[in-house]
Formats: structure tokens, sequence, C-alpha cells
């Protein structure tokens, strides 16, 4: 079975510009989170999506992060416009109903803005 | 201060060697809580569940102490392929799946 896939892997991108980045969650798989980790800091939650509803965004950093998850399958997360503070390693996961259950993470996308 | 605190390290131990990793939360609400591993540029990867009871998963031992907000993993007879960072990970009340992560402790085991 397919595990949680990201792309791209690595993104380098100018300040300014605009960066998308995907997630495939494992098929069946109801809930979607997306997590960031900053150099030197700890995993931070971003947001979490039920199917196609945003059931907490409580992590996003500002309005320069849209997520989208259209028709529950896939999602995306866009940054835009990219800061040089938003570098960092984005992680997302998934995990079936309910919530309690054990969550499958991506390996991720490397994101470096100049 | 950090919702979940763990010592960074690097802890760098022989092959062989028994090394406890320790973490506190500073929410007394928090309700599930896990060790997670993460090699070097890969993703995180759970370990095991963490019980107040305490469990075992062969070399590897964690407990949490509730009363203390202290979650506890033990590694014995450590192998090199050990090598990797901890993540003491804990979830608050309300069942939503959001992970709450230390910072991660390094360990490097040597030959």
């Amino acid at each position: 079975e397919a595990g949680v896939t990201q792309f791209p892997s690595h993104s380098v991108i100018e300040k300014g510009q605009t960066v998308t980045l995907r997630c495939d969650p494992i098929s069946g798989h109801d809930n979607l989170y997306w997590y960031r980790r900053v150099m030197g800091k700890e995993i931070k939650f971003l947001l979490h999506f039920v199917k196609e509803s945003k059931q907490d965004e409580s992590g996003m950093p500002n309005n320069r992060f849209l997520a989208e998850r259209t028709g529950g399958t896939y999602s995306t997360l866009k940054v835009q416009p990219a800061e040089l503070e938003d570098s960092g390693v984005y992680f997302c996961a998934s995990s079936p109903p309910p919530t309690r259950t054990e969550a499958f993470f991506g390996q991720g996308t490397r994101l470096t803005v100049v | 201060r950090k919702e979940v605190e763990q010592d960074p390290g690097p802890f760098n131990v022989p092959e062989g060697a028994t090394v406890a990793f320790n973490c506190t939360y500073s929410n007394s609400a928090s309700q599930s809580f896990f060790w997670y591993r993460q090699d070097c540029r890969k993703e995180p990867k759970l370990l095991m569940s963490v019980y107040s009871s305490g469990n075992e998963d062969g070399r590897f031992t964690a407990q949490l102490n509730r009363a203390s907000q202290y979650i506890s993993l033990l590694i014995r007879d450590s192998k090199l392929s050990d090598s990797a960072t901890y993540l003491c990970v804990v979830t608050r009340s309300g069942n939503t799946g959001k992970l709450i992560f230390g910072q991660g402790t390094t360990l490097q085991v040597k030959p």
C-alpha cells in the first residue's frame, strides 16, 4: 500500500514568489494534517482536515498560507507571497477515522526561500 | 515555555549501552503520549505509545508519570541502528489527533 506522498521533495524559491505543496494521503484516510519544522525548532501543527472540511487551522501562521482539500482526497498548501521565515520542512500526515489512530507522515517538502 | 520539553542532546553512547531520555509536558490536560523516531532527513515514525502502567516493546520501555507530567524512554542494549532523533509527542484533550511535538533528543550510538 502506498504511504503518504508529498511533492515536491525540495523547492527553492525567491522571496515574494508563490509555492504550492501537495500531499496525497493514504487512501481511505479521512484525517489529513499539515505540520512544519523550522530550523532549530520543534515540529509544529498547521492545520487538520477531516475529509474536505478544515477541522482546525489554529496553527496557520498568517493569511499568506492557504490550504485546500478538494474532494477530500489530496491536499495543497500554498504560500503566497513567500517570505524568508517560511523556510523549513513541511510534513503532511494522514490517519483513518477515528482521530485517535496512528498518523502516518510523508517524507516532507523542504522549502527554502532565498 | 514550550508545551513539550526535551533535552536535545546529543547523547553519544557505545553499542550495548542503556540510555534513557526524559520529557516533560506543561499541559495537565494532555491526553495521549507517544515516542516518535526520526532519522536524518526523513519523516517521523511512531515508535510506541506511552501508558501510565508502562509499556515495553523489545529493547524499548516507555513510562508515563501523570502526576509529575513526565515521560521517559529507555533503550537497552543500544544498536548502531538506534541512532536517530527521538521525539516526545502529546495530544491535548478533545481527541482531534493534533500532535504536539518536543524538539527531539538526538542519539548517536557508536561502535
